[in-house]
């Protein structure tokens, strides 16, 4: 009854590929995030996502896209990987920012991705 | 970029309190202050939040200065399993920007 999963845990794949990484989220939330963290370990936001609005860290290439099938998913998927992508990739969700303010974010344990 | 200053590091003996400051001198009114851990190669898991007043969950207690420029996180009695990163955030709305955070180690 994992709150929020990814698949896979671990990937490795050659330079230039395409690939996806997949989150699910059972809570309910209507908001979803991709956050990196490189070697240094620092994490930065990726994406936020919810029914009306995606908000993308303008640091982002373009090769990174998320899709959402619907409310409980968010993929991400990364064309022509490049060696500086590999990192941990962390999905998360949030209940909608409403009028009781904050809402605390939940974290999936993480994709380690490494390009060769 | 993140809107926090915390120490590097500290270390906090098993079975003592671990004070964990932060610094966010340039909080706006309606911002809240999060705190979050992230043990060696998991993810980042919530710990407390508040916007004003003190609060106490059954993890940890987090006090905020009247000014609201400073905060502190207490782990009231500190165990190994503690050892992590603690991240404090200050953050309206939902997106949420991580610093690098304290390396906290509980020493036996």
């Amino acid at each position: 009854d994992t709150a929020v999963s990814q698949t896979p845990k671990y990937l490795v794949t050659q330079m230039g590929n395409d690939k996806s990484i997949k989150c699910e989220q059972n809570l309910g939330h209507d908001t979803m995030y991709w956050y990196k963290q490189d070697s240094k370990k620092f994490l930065k936001i990726m994406f936020s996502y919810n029914n009306k609005e995606l908000i993308i860290n303008e640091t982002v290439p373009n090769r990174f896209s998320p899709k959402s099938p619907d409310k409980a998913h968010l993929n991400l998927h990364i064309n022509s990987l490049e060696l500086g992508d590999s990192a941990v990739y962390f999905c998360a969700s949030s209940q909608d920012w409403g009028p009781k303010g904050a809402s605390e974010a939940f974290f999936g344990q993480g994709t380690r991705l490494t390009v060769v | 970029d993140a809107k926090t200053t915390q120490p590097t590091s500290m270390d906090c003996a098993e079975g003592r309190a671990a004070n964990l400051p932060c610094n966010h001198s340039t909080i706006s009114g309606n911002e809240y202050v999060y705190w979050y851990r992230q043990i060696h190669s998991q993810g980042p898991q919530y710990i407390i939040h508040g916007l004003k007043n003190n609060e106490t969950n059954e993890m940890a207690s987090l006090i905020i200065t009247e000014d609201r420029k400073s905060s502190t996180l207490i782990l009231p009695h500190a165990t190994l399993r503690d050892t992590a990163v603690y991240y404090c955030i200050v953050q309206y709305g939902q997106n949420f920007v991580f610093g690098p955070g304290t390396r906290l180690s509980v020493l036996p």
